[in-house]
C-alpha cells in the first residue's frame, strides 16, 4: 500500500515563530488533506490539497502531486497551534481509505 | 449543518466484553468509514459503509464488525475485547460519489474506548 511520511515527528517553538511541516506519499493521490488533532482526539479539518497551494489565515499549504510531497505552512505560530498534524492520503483507486501518516507533534511554548 | 457525531465519547470495558461504538455522518453524507487510533500513532482504517454494506475492510480482525442504518448512521462493534484494543475509534463522513475523484473527509470527535 501507500506509504505517507512525515516530518519532523517533533517540533518545538516559541510562541511567534514559522514553521514547515512536510509530508511524503510513496504513490499518485486524489484526495491530500491536512488535520490538527487536539488534545481531546478531535481532526480538525485544515486544507483539502490534492495539488497547488492553499491559504486560511496564517496556515497555508503546498502540494506538488508529481513530486509526491505536500508541505503545511504556520506562521506566527500560537499556543493553540500546539498538537499533532496528519497528513492524510488516498490513494488513486482505493475509494476513500485514507492512510495516514505518522504525525508532527507541535508544542508551542510562550 | 450538523457534523459527524459520535457516542459515547468515553467508556471503560474488561476484556472479553463487547462493546458498539455509534455514528451519525455528517448532513448529505452517505458514507463512513471507522478508523482506530492507538497511542502516538496515526488512525488505522478498519472499514467503511456505503448502501448498509461493507464496501472496504483493512487489516483487522472478525471480532470488529459494523453495520449501516437506511438514515445512513452506523455501529462499529468489537467482540471480546483484548487490552490492545485500547484506542480512539474515529467515525468518518463523506459522500460515495466522491469516493474516487476526492474531497474532504470529515472525522468526528472520537470514541475513547479503554480495555481493563
Amino acid at each position: 500500500g501507500i506509504q505517507v511520511e512525515q516530518s519532523p515527528p517533533d517540533l518545538i517553538l516559541q510562541e511567534g515563530a514559522n514553521s514547515t511541516l512536510r509530508c511524503n506519499f510513496s504513490d499518485s493521490v486524489n484526495n491530500l488533506q491536512w488535520f490538527h488533532q487536539n488534545p481531546w482526539g478531535q481532526l480538525i479539518n485544515l486544507f483539502y490539497i490534492p495539488s497547488g497551494t492553499k491559504q486560511n489565515g496564517r496556515l497555508s499549504a503546498t502540494t506538488v502531486a508529481t513530486e509526491r510531497y505536500s508541505l503545511l505552512y504556520i506562521s506566527s505560530s500560537q499556543t493553540t497551534d500546539s498538537g499533532v498534524y496528519f497528513c492524510a492520503v488516498l490513494n488513486t483507486g482505493t475509494a476513500s481509505k485514507l492512510t495516514f501518516g505518522t504525525g508532527t507533534r507541535l508544542q508551542v511554548t510562550l | 449543518d450538523a457534523g459527524v457525531t459520535q457516542s459515547p465519547t468515553h467508556l471503560i470495558k474488561t476484556r472479553g466484553q463487547q462493546v458498539t461504538l455509534r455514528c451519525s455522518p455528517k448532513s448529505g453524507h452517505d458514507t463512513v468509514s471507522w478508523y482506530q487510533q492507538a497511542l502516538g500513532q496515526g488512525p488505522q482504517f478498519i472499514f467503511q459503509y456505503y448502501e448498509e454494506e461493507e464496501r472496504q475492510r483493512g487489516n483487522f480482525p472478525d471480532r470488529f464488525s459494523g453495520h449501516q442504518f437506511p438514515n445512513y448512521s452506523s455501529e462499529l462493534n468489537v467482540n471480546a475485547l483484548l487490552l490492545g484494543d485500547s484506542a480512539l475509534y474515529l467515525c468518518a463522513s463523506s459522500l460515495w460519489a466522491d469516493s474516487y475523484s476526492g474531497n474532504t473527509i470529515y472525522f468526528g470527535e472520537g470514541s475513547w474506548l479503554t480495555v481493563v
